[in-house]
This record gives structure tokens, C-alpha cells and sequence, in this order.
């Protein structure tokens, strides 16, 4: 029972490198979304999808990138990484069950450090 | 815009103590209500939920009552185990808005033998 899978769990880079952060699901819902969460900030949206192919902003989207090509897939992308996006990511799939009541289903985070 | 408040903590009880974590919100419209629990190196998951006003939400032991006239939703216990140490997210979601939630700064739970 996969649900939502984040990879990679840790990784460090340096000022100006890129990556990109994985997010898959398994439970074919429509809606995926990235969240970042800062001591003293609680989460903060970063991009969502309604579904494959539709992206919009969250709270926080500079310095990020998203796509969906595929309902299970929502790769989460940093181009140059600056050391204020060191933070723990976490990506959450939910459906659009009875409107606004869906239930977010969170993957176990990644730990983006940037030096 | 939409946002949440929640008590700072960290709150520290002992076992079988009586918890009560304060939440209280901002929002246009009739929002949805959640607690969400964080356990040490894991992500959030659902604790309990509540959709319209005057609903209670239960799970595990917790409690929580959706009040729109004091716009709150406040997170009760009536005896703590150790393993309830956690970090509690309360949070909303906005109408045809599932897959965003706003959530308020976390709540860290620790409690002692």
C-alpha cells in the first residue's frame, strides 16, 4: 500500500545547482499539490494540480517549477537553488470527493538542504 | 484571505492529562475544518475533520467542535497517552478548494511518564 511516494528523502546542494524533487501516487487522485514547511511557518502551498496537465500557484511558487504529464506523477522542480529553499517538501495527493471535504494524503517529506 | 491560528507551544503534559490545543481561523464562505498529526520523521496525516458548523469531529480519542460563531475549532483530549506526542497542524480548506489547505503553525505535543 505505496500511497504517496517522495523521493529522495534527503539531499544537499549548492547555491545556483538544480533538481528536481519526486512525487508519485498510487491512488489515481485527481488532485496533487507540494507543500513546504518552515519552523514557525507551519506548511505553506508551493504549486498544485487538479489534474494531469492543468498547474497553478500556490502561497510561495518562486523559484519553482511543476508539471503533470500523468495523474500518478508530480515532479516538483528548483532550476537555481538559493539557501532559502532549504526546507522540508512534502507532496499530498487528495479527490475531489463531495467538493471541499477530500482528505490530503502526505508522502514522508524530503530534506532539501542548500549551502 | 484565509488563515489559521493556533496556540504556540510546545505543550507539555503528563500521561492522562487533559489536552486542549486552541484553534481558531479566518475565512470567507463556509470552510471545511482539519486536524492534521504529525509523528517524529513521518509526514501529516489526517486526525479528524468536520464540514459544516456545529459538527464534531472524533478519532483516536480526540475531539474537536466546528463553531462558527466563535469561528474556532479547538482540539481536545480527556487523557493523553505517550504516544499522542506529536506535532498537531489545525487547518481549513475553502469551498471548491480540496486540494489547498491553509494550516495554522503547528502545535509540538510532549508527553511525559
Amino acid at each position: 500500500n505505496a500511497g504517496v511516494t517522495q523521493t529522495p528523502k534527503f539531499q544537499v546542494l549548492k547555491t545556483g545547482q538544480s533538481m528536481t524533487l519526486q512525487c508519485a501516487q498510487d491512488m489515481n487522485h485527481e488532485y496533487m499539490s507540494w507543500y513546504r514547511q518552515d519552523p514557525g511557518m507551519g506548511l505553506r502551498l508551493i504549486h498544485y494540480s487538479v489534474g494531469a496537465g492543468i498547474t497553478d500557484q500556490g502561497e510561495v511558487p518562486n523559484g519553482y517549477n511543476v508539471s503533470r504529464s500523468t495523474t500518478e506523477d508530480f515532479p516538483l522542480r528548483l532550476l537555481s537553488a538559493a539557501p532559502s529553499q532549504t526546507s522540508v517538501y512534502f507532496c499530498a495527493s487528495s479527490s475531489p470527493s463531495g467538493g471541499h471535504t477530500g482528505e490530503l494524503f502526505f508522502g514522508e517529506g524530503s530534506r532539501l538542504t542548500v549551502l | 484571505g484565509n488563515s489559521v491560528t493556533q496556540m504556540e507551544g510546545p505543550v507539555t503534559l503528563s500521561e492522562e492529562a487533559f489536552l486542549t490545543i486552541n484553534c481558531t481561523y479566518t475565512a470567507t464562505g463556509y470552510p471545511s475544518l482539519f486536524w492534521y498529526v504529525q509523528y517524529p520523521g513521518e509526514g501529516l496525516q489526517l486526525l479528524l475533520k468536520a464540514t459544516k458548523a456545529d459538527d464534531k469531529g472524533s478519532n483516536k480519542g480526540f475531539e474537536a467542535t466546528y463553531r462558527k460563531e466563535t469561528t474556532s475549532f479547538h482540539l481536545e483530549k480527556g487523557s493523553v497517552q505517550v504516544s499522542d506526542s506529536a506535532v498537531y497542524f489545525c487547518a481549513l480548506s475553502g469551498s471548491g478548494t480540496a486540494s489547498k489547505l491553509t494550516f495554522g503553525t503547528g502545535t509540538r505535543l510532549q508527553v511525559t511518564l
